[in-house]
């Protein structure tokens, strides 16, 4: 088993709200990814945890908290988002930390109305 | 700094007819350097890296890359391109010493017509 899921694939939120992302991996792997997509950009890492801790936060603003229930889960909650914040979260794992290749979720199509 | 540059922001070719979508590199030391492929509305698929040894790797769909370091290149290839082929490109690179993280090209849109 190769995939990474995301759910939900779809999510429109006011900037009032609080919401989850979620990703799942069983492949194993230890480190797991949130990048961010804008439309026709490349993917921006946001966090990295390996072995379940937090070791890159990429200077995101805290209206984005990940969270690492375990090694196959991996969460992104947002809350008080902006508008400019609508892009496309993908979630990404790898077997660990170093020169692995990195397995790809389809992504969460976010909409902040 | 760790960066790399997809100079193409387009790349059309005749189904059938040898396909090359460019990449050049800049890193401090040695790089890790990597290859994806995104169609729409979907991730990131992984298609091969370069870590070290032979500078001719070959990955995923018949696609290679060749790593050239005088050059700081590491163009991907493909000797006959199917029109499924259509996608969006990235090349990424992570240097030896840092942590996992990849830094993206701008991509390049590779048509491949019928």
């Amino acid at each position: 088993d190769t995939e990474v899921t995301q759910t939900p694939k779809h999510l429109v939120m006011g900037m009032t709200n609080k919401k989850s992302l979620k990703c799942e991996q069983h492949m194993g792997h230890r480190a797991m990814y949130w990048y961010k997509q804008k439309a026709k950009k490349p993917p921006e890492l946001m966090f990295v945890y390996s072995y379940e801790k937090l070791s890159i936060n990429e200077s995101v603003p805290s209206r984005f908290s990940p969270e690492c229930p375990n090694s196959s889960l991996l969460n992104l909650h947002l809350h008080a988002l902006q508008p400019e914040d609508s892009a496309l979260y993908l979630c990404a794992s790898s077997q660990d930390d170093t020169f692995w290749e990195q397995y790809f979720g389809p992504g969460t199509r976010l909409t902040v109305t | 700094a760790q960066s790399v540059a997809q100079p193409e922001d387009q790349v059309n070719v005749a189904e059938g007819n040898p396909l090359t979508v460019k990449c050049t590199y800049s890193v401090s030391g040695n790089p890790y350097l990597f290859w994806y492929v995104q169609y729409p509305n979907r991730g990131l698929q992984f298609l091969l890296k370069y870590i070290t040894g032979d500078n001719l790797v070959k990955g995923s769909y018949g696609f290679e890359a060749e790593f050239n370091k005088s050059q700081t290149s590491f163009h991907l290839k493909k000797p006959s391109a199917l029109v499924s082929d259509s996608a969006l490109y990235f090349c990424a690179v992570r240097d030896r010493g840092g942590a996992n993280n990849l830094f993206f090209g701008t991509g390049t849109r590779l048509t491949v017509i019928p």
